[in-house]
């Protein structure tokens, strides 16, 4: 894997239903893995980074694990809300002296009520 | 909110004309970056800095050029706007280091027409 690479691209599940994502990256030279949230007609906003293998991330409904070995993330969300509906974002960062995040183009939740 | 102001935050502009868009952020972080974000594509990064006059370019730097001459400010210029180049710019910096999370400012949507 070149790239970031996200699935699915986009996502329509209803109101309770739980949910996951997949993010797959480069192995070689990893360092860290971020997740960003992003609503529509707003900012980014960062909801984790991890750099082990094996992390497991947690924040209220919202978890995500890492495998750097085969190089995957997966995001879940588990009963999801309207609220959760916006584009989930992953990013690789590769070590190295130079700055290398590199974005995968998203996946589309929409969440109906 | 890591203190990050776009500004503009919207512009049309003609071709052929220059655009000068500008990141400031009041706390002081060294690593500030310009990404463009266009369908299908997700966010590319177009420049970085490091430190003040330390810049480099990201993936799709061409047709544009940064200066950083203060830490807090952080420059985007289209030396002569094109149609290609019309798009949702965003400022970001990380906290520390590099690897960790972006903070990403409102964007600024430029439109050349």
């Amino acid at each position: 894997i070149l790239n970031v690479e996200q699935s699915p691209q986009s996502l329509h599940v209803q109101e309770g239903d739980s949910t996951n994502f997949t993010c797959s990256f480069p192995s070689s030279n990893f360092y860290a893995l971020h997740w960003y949230r992003w609503e529509t007609a707003k900012s980014p906003e960062a909801l984790f980074v991890m750099t082990l293998n094996g992390d497991e991330k947690k924040k209220g409904r919202i978890s995500a694990t890492l495998n750097t070995k085969e190089g995957y993330s997966y995001l879940y969300i588990k009963g999801s809300q309207p609220e959760d509906s916006a584009t989930y974002l992953c990013a690789s960062y590769s070590g190295g002296s130079n700055y290398k995040l590199t974005f995968g183009k998203g996946t589309l939740l929409t969440v109906n009520p | 909110d890591a203190g990050i102001t776009q500004s503009p935050r919207h512009k049309v502009t003609e071709t052929g004309t220059p655009v000068t868009l500008r990141c400031h952020q009041t706390e002081n972080h060294r690593y500030m970056y310009w990404y463009r974000q266009d369908p299908g594509h997700g966010l590319r990064l177009i420049h970085y800095s490091y430190g003040v006059k330390d810049t480099d370019k990201g993936e799709v730097s061409d047709g544009y050029s940064v200066s950083r001459s203060k830490t807090e400010d952080f420059l985007l210029t289209l030396e002569s706007a094109t149609s290609s180049q019309t798009s949702v710019y965003f400022c970001a910096i990380s906290v520390g280091q590099q690897w960790r999370e972006a903070f990403f400012g409102q964007g600024t949507r430029l439109t050349v027409v």
